[in-house]
């Protein structure tokens, strides 16, 4: 059974760090890992998606990788604002599993002024 | 852009009503998702449906069942509220295409409190 985790579970840091939120998962057999993020009691929002055959994966600040060997996938957020203060979910779909999304626990941001 | 909309954003049902939450996706996506999400616990799937009439039973079905008759509109129904099923309740959309899974979107979620 696919199972994903995030750590740290919290993180505060003060505005202008740049930082790194890490995701492992146990079976590297995936189609694509999914980044996400999510404000206190509101939906999901999706950041980055990197299919299997990439290796990383970039939208303005934020840059994702993907070791699928190793079974790792980090999420870089440079010059980090109070507005990037949230949780944020990787998620993988499993090879086999008709698109369906293993989620990991979540790690909660804070950015501080 | 995509967008998920859920009925409701917040529900309040009695013990043994029985609820429907509704999801509709405007972008022809194949595979509809229901997950709810409870602190500690994360997100987990309830049902999902790669097209329409088709369903599979998620990790935590029980409870609960789910109707697809058109493709852009996915509901999840709660046979017999019980207090345990009070949480988050998420939908999500995406598409299989070219080989390749797409993004998820997500809903803005319903949070359902039954009492």
């Amino acid at each position: 059974k696919q199972e994903v985790t995030q750590i740290p579970a919290a993180l505060s840091v003060p505005e202008g760090e740049n930082l790194v939120l890490n995701c492992s998962f146990t079976d590297s057999a995936i189609y694509n890992l999914q980044w996400f993020r999510q404000d206190p009691g509101k939906g999901l929002t999706s950041l980055l998606l990197i299919q299997s055959s990439q290796r990383e994966q970039t939208s303005g600040r934020l840059n994702a990788s993907l070791d699928k060997s190793s079974g790792r996938s980090t999420l870089y957020i440079a010059a980090s604002q109070p507005g990037d203060s949230a949780t944020y979910l990787c998620a993988v779909i499993k090879t086999g599993t008709a698109s369906k999304l293993t989620f990991g626990t979540g790690t909660r941001l804070q950015v501080t002024l | 852009d995509v967008k998920v909309t859920q009925s409701s954003r917040y529900l309040v049902k009695r013990t043994g009503e029985k609820v429907f939450l509704e999801c509709v996706q405007d972008m022809d996506h194949e595979n509809m998702f229901w997950y709810r999400q409870d602190p500690g616990l994360g997100l987990r799937l309830i049902y999902f449906s790669y097209d329409v009439k088709m369903k599979e039973k998620g990790d935590i079905p029980e409870g609960y069942s789910v109707s697809r008759e058109k493709k852009e509109r996915f509901s999840l129904i709660l046979e017999s509220a019980s207090t345990n099923q009070t949480s988050m309740y998420l939908c999500a959309s995406s598409l299989w295409g070219q080989g390749l899974y797409t993004e998820a979107f997500f809903g803005q979620g319903t949070r359902l409190t039954v009492v």
